[in-house]
């Protein structure tokens, strides 16, 4: 199985900031990697597919990157509505697994 | 508008049994891989089954392979959630997705597993 190891599992952060989180994979998954955000009480939100593609709709605030083994998502100006959990998944091979979350908050 | 609605959760005794099921809309469901993913409670995000096109592929986490059947009817843009052997542990807020990278995602339906 392809273990997914996030980091860091929660942070603090201003409105403004650049916010990177990381995940890296047990073995390479070329770029099958999507990212979602989930708030409180509510289901997850997809944000990026392919490592790298933006879903519609996302703001272009987020981006991600990567390849292999290592990927990263970045968020270039935090805004209110961007506290949350953010998960990273892997869909190269099953079991599709994912990465432990890292929770967002406010500083 | 592109959704999943799931429906069919509530709150059964251990060994019992539930089926969820999953009312797709707005897209091709018949060309789509389907999948179920759970959330304990405080707990992250699980892939649970998921189901290709055709139901020809099936595939489930370690922990409820025997105990529970993913299946679909194309012709009712519906996907079902089979769930026998019920365990405390299987508690958990059940989200039915399209696709392997998984979009959009239902509101979800939660299994209770109690005595």
């Amino acid at each position: 199985d392809i273990q997914m190891t996030q980091s860091p599992s929660s942070l603090s952060a201003s409105v403004g900031d650049r916010v990177t989180i990381t995940c890296r994979a047990s073995q390479g998954i070329g770029n099958s990697l999507a990212w979602y955000q989930q708030k409180p009480g509510k289901a997850p939100k997809s944000l990026i597919y392919g490592a790298s593609i933006l879903l519609s709709g996302v703001p272009s605030t987020f981006s991600g990157s990567g390849s292999g083994t290592d990927f990263t998502l970045t968020i270039s100006s935090l805004q209110p509505e961007d506290f949350a959990t953010y998960y990273c998944q892997q869909y190269n091979s099953h079991p599709l697994t994912f990465g432990g979350g890292t929770k967002v908050e406010i500083k | 508008e592109v959704q999943v609605v799931e429906s069919g959760g509530g709150l059964v005794q251990p060994g019992g049994s539930l089926r969820l099921s999953c009312a797709a809309s707005g897209f091709r469901f018949s060309y789509s891989w389907m999948s179920w993913v759970r959330q304990a409670p405080g707990k992250g995000l699980e892939w649970v089954a998921n189901i290709n096109q055709d139901g020809s592929e099936r595939h489930y986490v370690d922990s409820v392979k025997g105990r529970f059947t993913i299946s679909r009817d194309n012709a009712k843009n519906s996907l079902s959630l089979q769930m026998n052997g019920l365990r405390v542990d299987d508690t958990a807020v059940y989200y039915c997705a399209r696709g392997l990278m998984f979009d959009p995602w239902g509101q979800g339906t939660l299994v209770t597993v109690s005595s």
